[in-house]
């Protein structure tokens, strides 16, 4: 079962870039690992997805290290409006499967 | 608005009692999963099912029993409930299985607050 670790806060400033770092050091081979953001009182919103190296969207890129016992979610040029809750969630379709979500890493961006 | 539903917005119940959570997925998702989120536990994946089978079961309590019906619905039931219950419950849904292509990107429903009293 692979368990994840993430800051519990970072603060930025509006224009800046975010990096979040997610260990995940058991990962299992056919984990995938997913990035989700969470404002008050709502559900949690998928990101961005990756298995290896690096993935790209129009709003943030993840990074992946050779050995995925860690990935990194990257948001350029942050505004007010990015202020929330950022959580990973590593799981696969192995027998068993359990979806494991990380303790969220609660970003806080000033003006 | 994701596309997913859930019934009841806020629900509100006395220790020992049972209540029954709905969600209807996004239109053509086969997959629906079910999370509990409280203030000191974060999301915790509590069941999955696709296509109206069980798929993956986190650490759900025995307490906990949920199904997947034939339209895709699904309903999550909680008996016996005791404080520790109360917490905000999230249903989701993937167009596939989790794992494969187009079963990681989950879509989340608004959530049912449930106050165990």
């Amino acid at each position: 079962l692979a368990k994840t670790t993430q800051p519990i806060s970072m603060d930025s400033y509006e224009g800046q870039e975010v990096n979040i770092t997610c260990s995940h050091n058991n990962i299992a081979t056919n984990d995938y690992i997913t990035w989700y953001q969470q404002f008050p009182s709502q559900g949690p919103r998928f990101i961005i997805q990756g298995y290896k190296t690096k993935v790209t969207n129009e709003v943030a890129s993840l990074f992946i290290p050779a050995d995925r016992k860690s990935s990194t979610l990257s948001l350029p040029r942050v505004s007010l409006s990015d202020t929330a809750v950022y959580y990973c969630l590593v799981g696969g379709k192995a027998a068993g499967n359990k979806l494991t979500f990380g303790g969220g890493t609660r970003v806080l961006v000033k003006p | 608005d994701s596309g997913v539903t859930q019934t009841p917005k806020h629900l509100i119940t006395a220790t020992g009692q049972r209540v029954t959570l709905r969600c209807s997925p996004r239109s053509g998702d086969l997959s629906v999963y079910w999370y509990q989120q409280s203030l000191d536990q974060g999301l915790q994946f509590l069941i999955q099912y696709y296509n109206g089978e069980e798929r993956a079961k986190g650490n759900i309590l025995e307490r906990f029993s949920a199904q997947q019906f034939p339209d895709l619905h699904s309903e999550l039931n909680l008996s016996s409930l005791e404080l520790g219950d109360s917490a905000l419950y999230f249903c989701a849904s993937s167009v596939g299985d989790f794992g494969t292509s187009g079963g990681n990107e989950q879509f989340f429903g608004p959530g049912t607050r449930l106050t165990v009293l």
